[in-house]
């Protein structure tokens, strides 16, 4: 069976202070790997998509990292405005019938104090 | 531009009574997700639109749920004498084609009394 699991499910970081998030996966044929931001009481915000195993991709503060079996999301010197929970997920090609859902995991809660 | 709105953000109901949830996608997308998330738990899949067909409907947890969408935009989940279980926040999402990146709602709350 299809599975994400996140780590840590709760992070503070002081500013500046760097660190990275993980997302372990099982999946059948990965089609892709997603990364999104949910603020509270707000939709998830779409952040990356990760392809293929050595993949990297970075947008100001935060980069993404693809292995065969897991996925990071570095923080460098992060802000207090970086503050939210960030979500993996997962596209099998092979998920019974449903190849394109998303599987998400249950997302690492970070704080980050000024 | 616009992104996918859903309506109503809010919405308390006693058990037993019946709900619909509305979802607008970004324009031109072809396909639409509602998913379900509940405090403490991940999002969780409940079915998905190609232009106004479902071919997965697979994580609708009851047949007290159903959905539609019509003229390939507007989708309606509707859920039929609601219990307190189904108390949680319905997304939304919408993307290009399936299999693309999506593009998440805010959300409508629902508290079942």
């Amino acid at each position: 069976e299809d599975q994400v699991t996140q780590s840590p499910e709760a992070l503070r970081l002081q500013e500046g202070e760097s660190s990275s998030l993980n997302c372990s996966y099982t999946v059948s044929g990965l089609r892709g790997l997603f990364w999104y931001r949910q603020d509270p009481g707000k939709g998830p915000e779409f952040l990356f998509t990760l392809y293929s195993a050595g993949e990297e991709k970075e947008k100001e503060r935060l980069k993404a990292t693809l292995t065969k079996k897991e996925s990071f999301l570095h923080i460098t010197a992060p802000k207090p405005e970086d503050s939210a929970t960030y979500l993996c997920a997962v596209q099998g090609g092979n998920y019974g019938g449903s190849q394109g859902n998303l599987i998400f995991g249950k997302g690492t809660k970070l704080s980050v104090k000024p | 531009g616009a992104g996918v709105s859903q309506s109503p953000s809010n919405k308390v109901t006693e058990k037993g009574k019946d709900v619909e949830l509305r979802c607008d996608p970004i324009s031109g997308h072809t396909a639409l997700y509602w998913y379900r998330q509940s405090l403490g738990q991940g999002l969780e899949f409940l079915i998905y639109f190609q232009g106004n067909s479902a071919p997965d409907k697979s994580g609708l947890p009851s047949d007290r749920f159903s959905a539609e969408r019509t003229g390939g935009s507007v989708s309606t989940l509707t859920i039929q004498r609601t219990q307190q279980e189904d108390s949680a926040v319905y997304l939304c999402a919408s993307s290009l084609y399936h299999g693309g990146e999506q593009y998440f709602g805010p959300g409508t709350r629902l508290t079942v009394t």
